[in-house]
């Protein structure tokens, strides 16, 4: 099993609606888990981070994690064609050990 | 600002001659990360240190090295590169449980 686990899409997604990207992972005692964006040849950038159970909302994007399925996801609302781009979630294993999954490349369609 | 800095953005480098890059910070954050992104892949977490406790991943090969000789600067350094070591190569520090801060990033050719 791996680490960190993602669909790897491609997700198509119309312009306005809304992304669901989805994230398990395999360390129970995790405790930190990260969505980063990725354009093709850039860096990861920071979307969104959450430490407890539940939802976090930041403008158009919410964090959900529930640690009892080992389960964090991404909702993305009113999808734009600039939110097209590889989602990464990183989750902390252990001390400091951060991990990521494979990547979820997400296409808004207009 | 405070930020991360890589250093060379492109390098390119012959079979088997050594090659190192290199990684500062302002942000005096005490952990910094190594990875290496192969396209259309993830981040695969190399090695990172924690102050001055090196943490290598059970499958990074040993002809990758790293030193960090203070908190501010960490070098990745392969020792014999071989053509598929050609990757983008990623710097990030933390404090705690905060999130990573990503450098721009080494593209490393290997020919």
């Amino acid at each position: 099993q791996k680490e960190v686990e993602q669909n790897s899409g491609p997700l198509s997604v119309p312009e306005g609606a809304i992304a669901s990207l989805n994230c398990t992972y395999s360390d129970q005692g995790s405790q930190s888990f990260f969505w980063y964006r990725q354009y093709s040849g850039k860096s990861p950038e920071l979307i969104m981070f959450i430490y407890s159970n539940g939802d976090k909302e930041d403008g158009r994007f919410t964090a959900q994690l529930n640690k009892a399925s080992q389960y964090v996801s991404l909702l993305i609302r009113d999808s734009q064609p600039s939110d097209s781009a590889t989602y990464l979630c990183a989750v902390t294993l252990g001390a400091q050990k951060l991990v990521f999954g494979q990547g979820t490349r997400l296409t808004i369609n207009p | 600002d405070a930020m991360v800095i890589q250093n060379p953005r492109y390098q390119v480098t012959q079979f088997g001659k050594p090659v190192t890059l290199s990684c500062s910070q302002t942000l005096n954050h005490n952990v910094m990360y190594w990875y290496q992104q192969k396209s259309s892949q993830a981040p695969k977490l190399l090695f990172h240190y924690y102050d001055k406790d090196f943490n290598n991943e059970a499958d990074t090969p040993d002809n990758f090295q790293s030193r960090r000789p203070n908190t501010s600067f960490c070098f990745l350094d392969i020792r014999s590169p071989g053509l598929g070591d050609a990757a983008m190569y990623l710097c990030a520090t933390r404090r705690g449980n905060s999130p990573l801060h990503f450098g721009n990033g080494t593209r490393l050719t290997v020919t």
